[in-house]
């Protein structure tokens, strides 16, 4: 079945550097892939997300990056603050009102930032 | 408020006793789901409904029902809980009936079954 894998799982940066969190998909037609932040004890919430017909897209200091190709995307957060401290995941879903309008996530990735 | 609500926030219960955890929203959204979060193993997707009167399972469906017979309303229910089902679950709602856009998510409710 459709399978996304997501890493590290675990990930710790100084504050102000860049951190990186990487996805593969199994699923060809998927198509939309939303990201999610979760704080502690909070519920997950969308930071940013990205289509297919999209290679990047920015938001301030966040950034998504999409190889289709390949089957992988990725986040990228720059400079960051210890707000940015967080279980992130990933997820992929194909678009469309259908039996396959499923979405799996990745298993998440807990983010600490050093001060 | 928008806002996306469950009920109970906490439940212990024993196996086998049949229960509903309830959800509702107030964004008039049609796409509604269930997940569950387990430690290393992210959100999986239980059930979803992209209407009124269409629901479809997720990845992990097996031990649960859902009914919609209400925009509003889409609820969990447990006919007979046993341990492996001891979880922290979220309802999410989504606007658009593919579910290819934001999800808001509920505050969730935390089973524990004996």
């Amino acid at each position: 079945g459709e399978n996304v894998e997501q890493h590290p799982s675990t990930l710790s940066v100084q504050e102000g550097d860049s951190a990186v969190i990487k996805c593969t998909y199994s699923d060809s037609a998927s198509n939309y892939f939303p990201w999610y932040k979760q704080e502690l004890g909070k519920r997950p919430q969308l930071i940013i997300d990205i289509r297919s017909n999209v290679g990047e897209k920015k938001d301030q200091r966040i950034a998504v990056t999409l190889n289709k190709t390949a089957k992988h995307f990725s986040l990228h957060i720059t400079e960051t603050q210890p707000e940015d401290s967080a279980v992130y995941f990933c997820a992929a879903k194909r678009s469309g009102y259908s039996s396959a309008s499923k979405i799996i996530f990745g298993s998440g990735t807990r983010l600490s930032i050093r001060p | 408020e928008a806002q996306v609500t469950q009920n109970p926030r906490y439940l212990i219960t024993v196996t086998g006793k049949k229960l509903t955890v309830t959800c509702s929203q107030n964004m008039n959204h049609e796409y509604m789901s269930w997940y569950r979060q387990d430690p290393g193993l992210g959100l999986r997707q239980i059930y979803y409904s992209m209407n009124v009167e269409v629901t479809d399972k997720g990845d992990v469906p097996e031990g649960y029902k859902v009914s919609r017979k209400e925009k509003r309303n889409f609820p969990l229910i447990l006919e007979s809980p046993s341990p492996n089902q001891t979880s922290l679950y979220f309802c999410a709602s989504s606007p658009g009936t593919s579910g290819d856009n934001e999800q808001f998510f509920g505050p969730g409710t935390r089973l524990t079954v004996l």
